[in-house]
């Protein structure tokens, strides 16, 4: 079964550090990787995610993630912190199915502390 | 444009009770799929529908059951509740394309449900 690991139940930044949350996933193949963030009291918003194509993936609010089949590792991160960043992040992992039906697997998720 | 709208946003039930959950998919989407948040944790997938039939499931057991209208709207329906039924529950939908890779789902801001 797939699974994904978030080490760090929290991490904190400073303002303009550079922000590094790790994630990594068990799949017997190369899966689907996704970064969602929640805001509090909102659903989750995708950031960015990983199909197969250049292995470091760009996504919105400058994140990026680089995806290494070799640490079957899809760690975020931003090289600069903003106070807007402060949020609750999860790595999520679905197979490669092409049924057209997408279930995800979520990690535990890690929660971005940012100080001025 | 509208996105996933879900409604009550907030409510309380005893144990034993059932509960009603519903779910409007953002414009355009035609499935559905439901995830539990518990406090502290990543969602976890209960079941998705397509054409207003089950398509997957998740370990949820039977007391957890939904329904998908033509118009793809959807419901939630948990029966006998528990304690442990009190969570985030969000609803998410796609647009289904076989074979074009990872759907990407966008998610409501969910119902929380409180068991007491």
């Amino acid at each position: 079964a797939q699974s994904v690991t978030q080490l760090g139940s929290h991490v904190s930044v400073s303002e303009g550090a550079l922000v590094l949350l790790r994630c990594n996933y068990s799949s017997s193949v190369p899966p689907y990787l996704f970064w969602y963030v929640q805001y509090p009291n909102q659903g989750l918003q995708l950031l960015l995610k990983y199909t197969s194509a250049a292995t470091l993936v760009k996504g919105i609010n400058g994140f990026e993630a680089e995806f290494k089949k070799s640490e079957t590792s899809f760690h975020l991160t931003k090289p600069s912190a903003h106070m807007s960043d402060a949020a609750e992040y999860f790595c999520a992992v679905s197979d490669r199915g092409n049924t057209g039906f997408q279930k995800l697997v979520f990690g535990t998720g890690t929660r971005l502390l940012v100080s001025p | 444009d509208a996105g996933v709208t879900q409604s009550p946003t907030h409510l309380i039930k005893t144990r034993g009770q059932q509960v009603t959950l519903r779910c409007s998919p953002k414009s355009g989407h035609d499935t559905v799929s439901w995830y539990q948040q518990a406090l502290g944790q990543g969602p976890q997938f209960i079941f998705q529908y397509y054409e207003e039939e089950e398509r997957q499931r998740g370990n949820f057991p039977d007391r957890f059951s939904g329904h998908q209208f033509p118009n793809y709207s959807s419901e939630l329906n948990v029966n006998a509740l528990l304690l442990g039924d009190s969570a985030l529950y969000l609803c998410a939908s796609s647009l289904r394309q076989v074979g074009s890779g990872a759907n990407v789902l966008t998610f409501g801001a969910g119902s929380r449900l409180t068991v007491l």
